[in-house]
Formats: C-alpha cells, sequence, structure tokens
C-alpha cells in the first residue's frame, strides 16, 4: 500500500481555519485519497476524498497538488467538536486493492 | 437511511467462548470491511467481503477467526475460543465501491474476562 506522512499532532484556536497537511509521495494515478476523523470512543467518520481536482462538502474542503503527492485537508472554522485523530488514506481503485490501511493519523487539539 | 448498524454494542465474554459481531450496512452498499482496534491503538484492517465472498482477508489472523457476508442478513465476524488479547472495539465499515467513502459502524466493544 502507498504511504501516507502526516504531523503527529496539531493545535488550532477555535472559530480559526485549521491546515492538515499529508505527504504521499509514491502515490499511484489512480489512487484516491480519503480523509476520516475519529473521535475518542467513536467509530471513524469519513471526511472527504478526491482524485485530482479540489474537493468541498460541508464538513471541509481538500486542496491536492498539482503532482499530487501532498494535499491538505482544511476546516474552515474549527470548532471544539472538530478535536479528534485525522487520517489521511490512500485508496486503491482496482479491484480487491479497495481496503484503507489506517496509519497514525495527526491529533488535533483545538483550543478554547 | 439507517447508518451501518452493528450489534451488540458491547460484548463480554469468558475466555474460551464463542464471540459473533453482527453488521449490517447501509441500504445499497454490497462492500463491507471489519477493523480490530486494540486499546490505545490504531485501526487494523481484518476482512473485506462482498455479498458471498471473502475479497480480501489479509488481515485476519489464521485461527480462531472467521468473517461471512450472507446472501440474506447481516455480515457476521466470528471469534471462537476468545482470549484476553481478543479484547478491542471492532468497526465494520460499508461501501457502493471504491469510487465511494466509507461508512462505519458505532463498534462492538469486546471485553474477554
Amino acid at each position: 500500500d502507498a504511504k501516507t506522512t502526516q504531523p503527529n499532532s496539531m493545535e488550532s484556536n477555535e472559530e480559526e481555519p485549521v491546515h492538515l497537511p499529508c505527504n504521499h509521495s509514491t502515490i499511484s494515478g489512480t489512487d484516491y485519497i480519503h480523509w476520516y476523523r475519529q473521535l475518542p470512543s467513536q467509530g471513524p467518520e469519513y471526511v472527504i476524498h478526491g482524485l485530482t481536482s479540489n474537493v468541498n462538502n460541508r464538513m471541509a474542503s481538500l486542496a491536492i497538488a498539482e503532482d499530487r503527492k501532498s494535499s491538505t485537508l482544511i476546516l474552515h472554522r474549527a470548532t471544539l467538536r472538530d478535536a479528534a485523530v485525522y487520517y489521511c488514506i490512500l485508496r486503491g481503485a482496482n479491484f480487491g486493492n479497495e481496503k484503507l490501511t489506517f496509519g497514525t493519523g495527526t491529533r488535533l487539539t483545538i483550543i478554547p | 437511511n439507517a447508518g451501518v448498524m452493528q450489534n451488540p454494542r458491547h460484548l463480554v465474554r469468558r475466555r474460551g467462548q464463542e464471540a459473533r459481531l453482527r453488521c449490517s450496512p447501509m441500504k445499497g452498499h454490497s462492500h463491507v470491511y471489519w477493523y480490530r482496534q486494540l486499546p490505545e491503538e490504531g485501526l487494523k484492517f481484518m476482512v473485506y467481503l462482498q455479498k458471498e465472498n471473502i475479497i480480501d482477508e489479509s488481515g485476519m489472523p489464521k485461527e480462531r477467526f472467521s468473517a461471512e457476508f450472507p446472501k440474506e442478513g447481516p455480515s457476521i465476524l466470528r471469534i471462537q475460543q476468545v482470549v484476553r488479547g481478543d479484547s478491542a472495539a471492532y468497526f465494520c465499515a460499508s461501501s457502493q465501491g471504491p469510487n465511494y467513502g466509507y461508512t462505519f459502524g458505532s463498534g462492538t466493544r469486546l471485553t474477554v474476562v
């Protein structure tokens, strides 16, 4: 599986934007970039995913570098409920290569 | 539209008993994945199934663990002769396919005493 690299932890002030980086220099042409988050004592929650173009949804935005070797998850206005571990994962599109492999993620702390 | 349903939420088993964990995927989702999370550790992939087929079981322990996703009914993760080291949170996820995100259930927390 292609690997991703994320900072172990980040802090952000409440109501400010948060930019969570992810490096994936060995990404293949058919890999999707997925982001999930896990709040304490809960199951992971889908945040966003994309292939080449930047993506927006109600939760966040995903900015993908032109060479696809890195991406950034953007939370536009952090709240205390956004405190979680955020995982950046590459997911293959070929049959049998579709599982998500979770790394250690980035633990995001929101400061009130 | 209910999400991924897992039951039971909590399960206590004595060493040597069997544990059966159930997962009903979201309506319209034909791909099911099981993950295990040991205390204070990350999520580890166990098995990927489609209806009546095991697609990838590379993360399943070789003994005591099995999974199925029958034509009718929920997916089942079965652990025979449980040991204390099996105590963990087991999460199920479903997806429509590789171009879509996963939806996770709330998990089953297994405690072996």
